[in-house]
């Protein structure tokens, strides 16, 4: 089936920083999706990418729907430590038609 | 509701007892999955409902998990003979199409514990 590439799998980094992450696929999806999981909570949609090329910010963090269709990258900037927790991607639409998969997250922790 | 919600939100079950969890989706949602997630980890994919089609079972690691969903809405996800290793939490995730939009949000999960 489809997989998504998602790196790097874990980042510790000091209070500040800024981060960055990135999935890939080796399929066109029309759709990517960026979330994050809290401990003992579910993932939370952060940032919805529908179009090729596409640059979307909420807040600190921006993320881009890359121009091949293939991969798209998450970046956090001026890390707080309530940035922790698990990072997710996702992308459907293409041949998957409407089903979502799912990269493996990227755990990150922040030094205060 | 406003949001997906799974039951029981923690479960502990004996080794070789069955177990049922419960997932009401986003109402109007034609997608629903089931994912597996062990502490610390990625999120396993279990299964997947779209609508009226045969669901992709592609991810239930064994005969013993089964999941159906009754009416286009609720689903169950059942494990039987429950064994140490499925011990994780388990999500529910619903999505649905708005033109080109897909979004999928989770529920909070269901901690399994066998012991």
């Amino acid at each position: 089936g489809q997989q998504l590439n998602q790196s790097p799998q874990s980042m510790f980094i000091q209070e500040g920083e800024d981060v960055s992450m990135n999935c890939t696929s080796s399929s066109i999806f029309n759709t990517w999706l960026w979330y994050k999981q809290d401990p003992g909570e579910g993932p939370v949609l952060l940032i919805a990418l529908y179009k090729a090329g596409e640059l979307t910010s909420n807040g600190r963090l921006t993320a881009q729907f890359g121009i091949t269709r293939k991969d798209s990258f998450l970046n956090i900037s001026a890390s707080i430590p309530s940035d922790v927790g698990i990072y997710f991607c996702a992308s459907g639409g293409g041949t998957s038609y409407g089903k979502l998969t799912f990269g493996q997250g990227t755990i990150l922790t922040v030094h205060p | 509701g406003a949001g997906v919600s799974q039951s029981p939100s923690n479960k502990v079950t004996e080794k070789g007892k069955d177990v049922e969890l419960r997932c009401d989706p986003i109402s109007g949602h034609t997608a629903l999955y089931w994912y597996r997630q062990s502490l610390g980890q990625g999120l396993e994919f279990l299964i997947y409902f779209q609508g009226n089609s045969a669901p992709d079972k592609s991810g239930l690691p064994s005969d013993r998990f089964s999941a159906e969903r009754t009416g286009g809405s609720v689903s169950t996800l059942t494990i039987q003979r429950t064994q140490q290793e499925d011990s994780a939490v388990y999500l529910c995730a619903s999505s649905g199409r708005q033109g080109a939009r897909t979004e999928a949000f989770f529920g909070q999960g269901t901690r399994l514990t066998v012991v």
